[in-house]
């Protein structure tokens, strides 16, 4: 596709329900990223993945959250037993292997209740 | 410890006014910073890329100036519109992993008519 797209664009759950946020990222790019973003906060680092390599996870901020990459292209963020800080917009980044410019999602937009 | 600063957190002008948002960063090494827009509901977007042998970028009314030295930098604003109304984030490399991202907390901009 022409950008990076996140579905849903908005997702209420209840909590202790599981949810699951997909990101497509621009067609040839090796590199996708999943970020956090509070209200009124900076981005949160999330997970990494590049190529065939393995993940880089070092931001998952718990067991609860997890992350696939499929075929090196669309990822699927889970998040198990959903909590009420788990509320916030979650951003997808995506890029080629040769540029450190990375562009993202409009955001999946996660309310727990 | 490798961080992004930036000052204010708000800032509220008036239509046609210029602008001046700051960004401290500590990512040693250093390979480029990057100043990002963020509209309300939307993803980053890249306004400029300044590597570290780079003192100034500009891209229309937007123009980022870097001093490597003091490791600051500066995106300033010329004639304001009210489209202008945004986050803008500051995102620093760092030179030995062209992977990571430091993100820094954003300036919100709001310009009035």
């Amino acid at each position: 596709g022409a950008g990076v797209s996140q579905s849903p664009s908005n997702k209420v759950t209840e909590k202790g329900k599981d949810v699951e946020l997909r990101c497509d990222p621009i067609s040839g790019h090796t590199a996708l990223y999943w970020y956090r973003q509070s209200l009124g906060q900076g981005l949160e680092f999330l997970i990494y993945f590049q190529g065939n390599s393995a993940p880089d996870k070092s931001g998952l901020p718990s067991d609860r959250f997890s992350a696939e990459r499929t075929g090196g292209s669309v990822s699927t963020l889970t998040i198990q037993r959903t909590q009420q800080e788990d509320s916030a917009v979650y951003l997808c980044a995506s890029r080629t292997q040769e540029n450190t410019e990375a562009f993202f999602g409009q955001g999946t937009r996660l309310t727990v209740v | 410890k490798n961080q992004v600063e930036q000052s204010p957190q708000s800032l509220i002008i008036l239509e046609g006014k210029n602008c001046t948002l700051q960004c401290n960063y500590t990512v040693s090494p250093f390979s480029n910073l990057r100043w990002y827009k963020q509209d309300t509901g939307r993803g980053p977007v890249s306004l400029t890329i300044m590597t570290f042998s780079e003192n100034t970028k500009s891209n229309g009314r937007y123009t980022a100036t870097l001093d490597a030295d003091t490791k600051q930098s500066s995106l300033h604003i010329t004639a304001s519109q009210l489209s202008d109304s945004a986050s803008y984030i500051c995102v620093a490399t760092p030179g030995d992993n062209f992977n990571k991202f430091y993100f820094g907390s954003g300036t919100k901009l709001n310009v009035k008519p």
